[in-house]
């Protein structure tokens, strides 16, 4: 079974603080993944990765910057945390092309104060 | 125009009844198409890919219209357990998708009632 954890699952930070989020996957993926999930907009892609130290922009990256040190982690770092970044974040993996699935991790609820 | 757009729901349906989900994209290069499910307060999971030839998976079945670059999912007899969140998911639909690249509409929200 391809398991994707994500370090929390919720998240209370500061305006301001630096925010890491850790994601790691077990199935020796070349493919991940940083979404995000708001009401009402769905799914948006903040950056992915296709190989170790690779990293490719999203949808929306600003504001944002990732990580990609070992093939099975990617973190995704919130540089100085704003309120209109309290939302779930979503990482996922995949190998391959487009035609193989995506595999998520359980989220990471973060609240910004 | 969003690139995958979904009717947001919710549909609210009886158990036994058949439900169908539409789903368009804009982009006619598009070469995968998927539907996943999502749970309440839980991550998606690929529920069925869809080829042009349509597919079934026991109550579901997922149909492509390339032309009116139209994806459909069809669930009949539906179960209490079917409610959840439908994602339609595209492929980008260009020429070297490096990364595996999806495209996710808002998806339809199901609520199937006693």
């Amino acid at each position: 079974d391809v398991k994707v954890t994500q370090s929390s699952r919720y998240l209370v930070k500061r305006t301001g603080e630096k925010v890491f989020l850790e994601c790691v996957q077990d199935m020796d993926h070349e493919n991940m993944f940083w979404y995000r999930q708001d009401p009402g907009l769905g799914l948006r892609l903040i950056y992915f990765s296709y190989d170790v130290k690779m990293k490719e922009k999203g949808d929306i990256p600003e504001g944002y910057s990732v990580s990609r040190e070992k093939k099975e982690r990617f973190s995704l770092i919130l540089e100085s945390a704003s309120t209109n970044q309290t939302s779930m974040y979503l990482c996922a993996s995949s190998t391959g092309t487009t035609r193989e699935t995506q595999y998520f991790g359980p989220g990471t609820r973060l609240l910004v104060l | 125009r969003k690139e995958v757009e979904q009717d947001p729901g919710p549909f609210n349906v009886p158990e036994g009844a058949t439900v169908a989900f539409n789903c368009t994209y804009s982009n006619s290069a598009s070469q995968s198409f998927f539907w996943y499910r999502q749970d309440c307060r839980k991550e998606p999971k690929l529920l069925m890919s869809v080829y042009s030839s349509g597919n079934e998976d026991g109550r579901f079945t997922a149909q492509l219209n390339r032309a009116s670059q139209y994806i459909s999912l069809l669930i009949r007899d539906s179960k209490l357990s079917d409610s959840a969140t439908y994602l339609c998911v595209v492929s980008p639909g260009i020429r070297y998708n490096q990364g595996g690249k999806l495209i996710f509409g808002q998806g339809t929200e199901l609520s199937v009632k006693p």
